[in-house]
């Protein structure tokens, strides 16, 4: 049972360029996450997506960012005309369908790294 | 206020003896899960262990156990028999409420760890 896939695992763009990061969560899991992680420091909270709905977008800046987890094909996180500020690593994660007893164990993939040059 | 305080940024261990990493927490939600990731040096996140609130044994996952203190908030981690490939940062999370909205993950600044030989 393959894990969480993210790719590219490295991904580098210039200023103003989009960068495009996905994410097919494990099978049977409909729970999509997606967090960011600055050097040094814990991941932060971005998006949360069940198919082809944004359950909670709290954590996603205001503008550039979008997220979408379509019916067919990988979750995709989104980001406009990058500035240096977004380099950092970007992690999905995914869980299972909600359940009696589940423990909602979050999953994560092994991250993309964006660098903005 | 911090949700999740990880007090220790970094510590030393010897090879073979047992380590305790602390992690507290705040919420005012009576249900709510707790989590321990392991950050290697490549840069994935491993789950490691949960704790749900209103389990009444403390967690245990091989070499793995978490000390839950709930009066106390406190959730550590406890790593017996310290193998040099323990060496990575652990990170503390919680996930609040059982509603859907509720399932983000928060994050403490975790501790780094070094395993000696």
């Amino acid at each position: 049972n393959a894990g969480v896939m993210q790719n590219p695992r490295h991904l580098v763009r210039r200023r103003g360029q989009e960068a495009r990061l996905r994410c097919s969560p494990m099978k049977g899991h409909s729970h999509v996450y997606w967090y960011r992680q600055l050097p040094e420091e814990g991941l932060k909270f971005m998006v949360y997506l069940q198919k082809e709905n944004i359950i909670d977008e709290s954590g996603m800046p205001k503008e550039r960012f979008s997220a979408e987890f379509p019916k067919e094909g990988p979750s995709i996180l989104r980001i406009q005309q990058v500035v240096r500020g977004d380099s950092a690593a970007y992690f999905c994660a995914s869980s299972p369908p909600r359940d009696r007893g589940s423990t909602d164990t979050q999953y994560f993939g092994p991250g993309t790294r964006l660098t903005v040059l | 206020a911090q949700k999740i305080t990880q007090t220790q940024p970094g510590m030393f261990v010897q090879e073979k003896e047992a380590v305790t990493l602390d992690c507290t927490y705040d919420t005012s939600d009576p249900s709510y899960g707790l989590f321990w990731y392991k950050q290697p040096s490549s840069g994935e996140m491993i789950f490691l262990i949960y704790q749900g609130s209103y389990d009444q044994q403390n967690a245990t996952e091989g070499r793995y156990s978490l000390n839950f203190q709930k009066a106390r908030k406190s959730a550590n981690l406890v790593i017996s028999a310290s193998q040099l490939g323990d060496s990575a940062m652990y990170f503390c999370a919680m996930r609040e409420g059982i509603s859907t909205a509720g399932n983000k993950l928060t994050f403490g600044g975790g501790t780094r760890v070094l395993v000696k030989p």
